[in-house]
């Protein structure tokens, strides 16, 4: 089974400060690892995914297999970076577009 | 190109109705997934539909169906509604490229309350 975990539910940090979301997985196969965001009053939508290896709004995301881990890092946080993130892990093509998610971590950036 | 609209947006309904929510992806996309959001359990993911057909199915009851016609709009179903269906229902539209799992454009969601 396929499963998601993000162990902290809220976080909160001051403007310029770098910052950390975690997230962990369980899945026996090789999967594709994504974190969503969504802003107030706005849709759900892709941040990043492992297999780009990009960096978005200053974000990134290392997939570390041997921990089974795709935290989201942000050197110097920014007040609009408030808003809840999502990492998803999908088992690839065999999974088809099926997205698991974890319980999502609102992040609070403070002025 | 237009982004993923759901309808209606908000519903109220009772115990025992059924309701048939829409999803309209973006265009030249042909892949929709339905998820469920509750504060309690979060997002979880219902069903995927892809040229017309269910290609994955998540752990949810019978009651909950869709289909999705030959122009990739979608629809899903809730027979008999349970207080517990209270949620938002988000539809994601992706165009599937078979390599790797598609970005999936998310909807607004539709609001369903069942009294």
């Amino acid at each position: 089974a396929q499963r998601v975990t993000q162990p902290e539910k809220l976080l909160s940090v001051f403007k310029g400060a770098p910052v950390e979301l975690k997230c962990n997985y369980s899945y026996s196969g090789s999967p594709e690892l994504f974190w969503y965001v969504q802003y107030s009053r706005q849709r759900l939508q892709l941040l990043l995914r492992h297999i780009s290896r990009e960096s978005i709004k200053g974000f990134t995301a290392d997939l570390n297999k041997g921990e089974t881990s795709f935290h989201l890092k942000k050197p110097f946080a920014q007040e609009e970076d408030s808003a809840m993130y999502y990492c998803a892990l999908s088992g690839g093509e065999t999974s088809g577009s099926r997205l698991t998610f974890g319980e999502g971590t609102q992040l609070t950036v403070n002025p | 190109k237009a982004g993923v609209t759901q309808t209606p947006r908000y519903l109220i309904k009772t115990r025992g109705q059924q309701v048939t929510l829409s999803c309209s992806p973006i265009s030249g996309h042909r892949s929709v997934s339905w998820y469920q959001q509750t504060p309690g359990q979060g997002l979880q993911f219902l069903f995927e539909y892809f040229s017309e057909t269910q290609r994955n199915k998540g752990n949810f009851p019978g009651r909950f169906s869709g289909r999705q016609f030959s122009n990739s709009r979608s629809e899903m179903n809730v027979s008999t509604l349970e207080l517990g269906d209270s949620a938002l229902y988000l539809c994601a539209s992706s165009f599937v490229d078979r390599i790797s799992t598609d970005t999936q454009y998310f909807g607004p969601g539709t609001r369903l309350t069942v009294l």
